[in-house]
């Protein structure tokens, strides 16, 4: 029963370095998401996926690119770090409209 | 960006207190409300669903006042193992693909 699988769960990258967040659900869900959760800042969507096959960015997508790869996949990459996005990332998916979300365990990565 | 303000905290309480948090909310058309609670370097997890005039799980209790525009979570008989942030959420569009999460408030329950 895993629910949302994020990996990795930890990454430092250096200035310019690229990467792939990756996440995976087995719920079923129509609705994927990407957020980015900082001390003070709250937890701030980037991208989502309201279903298979459509993206949309959210507040903070500045930087970042998405692919949904299939229903149960949605992978978000940094195509060239930066400092600014060390955070803590979730993933999270939910059934649709009105539904709560479940999250994964997060990502915390680290830009030097 | 639609707002949802709460109360940073920490409340610090001892076992056995009840505890109230607030949250006000800037979208008026807002209709499903969640409290979500999360563990220190743990991910979200849903605690509670808010529909219509609130509900009741167990000592948790959400009520909505929709004239106010705040939704509000009861905690009865406070366990230490209550001590968690606790996020208040309400969607974020008028589609309500989306959510918006508050900052959370702290709660820290003291033997």
């Amino acid at each position: 029963n895993a629910g949302v699988t994020q990996t990795p769960k930890f990454q430092v990258l250096k200035t310019g370095q690229s990467m792939t967040l990756q996440c995976a659900q087995d719920m079923n869900h129509n609705s994927m998401y990407w957020y980015r959760q900082d001390p003070g800042m709250g937890l701030r969507l980037i991208y989502y996926s309201a279903s298979e096959g459509t993206t949309d960015k959210g507040e903070v997508p500045n930087g970042y690119n998405v692919s949904r790869l299939n229903k149960r996949e949605f992978s978000l990459r940094l195509e060239s770090a930066a400092p600014s996005q060390t955070s803590v990332y979730f993933c999270a998916s939910s059934a649709g409209t009105g539904s709560g979300y479940t999250f994964g365990s997060g990502t915390r990565l680290t830009v030097v | 960006r639609k707002e949802v303000e709460q109360d940073p905290g920490p409340f610090n309480v001892p076992e056995g207190a009840t505890v109230a948090f607030n949250c006000t909310y800037s979208n008026s058309a807002s209709q499903s409300f969640f409290w979500y609670r999360q563990d220190c370097r743990k991910e979200p997890k849903l605690l509670m669903s808010v529909y219509s005039s609130g509900n009741e799980d167990g000592r948790f209790t959400a009520q909505l006042n929709r004239a106010s525009q705040y939704i509000s979570l009861l905690i009865r008989d406070s366990k230490l193992s209550d001590s968690a942030t606790y996020l208040c959420v309400v969607p974020w569009d008028s589609g309500y693909s989306t959510l918006t999460f508050g900052k959370g408030t702290m709660l820290l329950v003291s033997p």
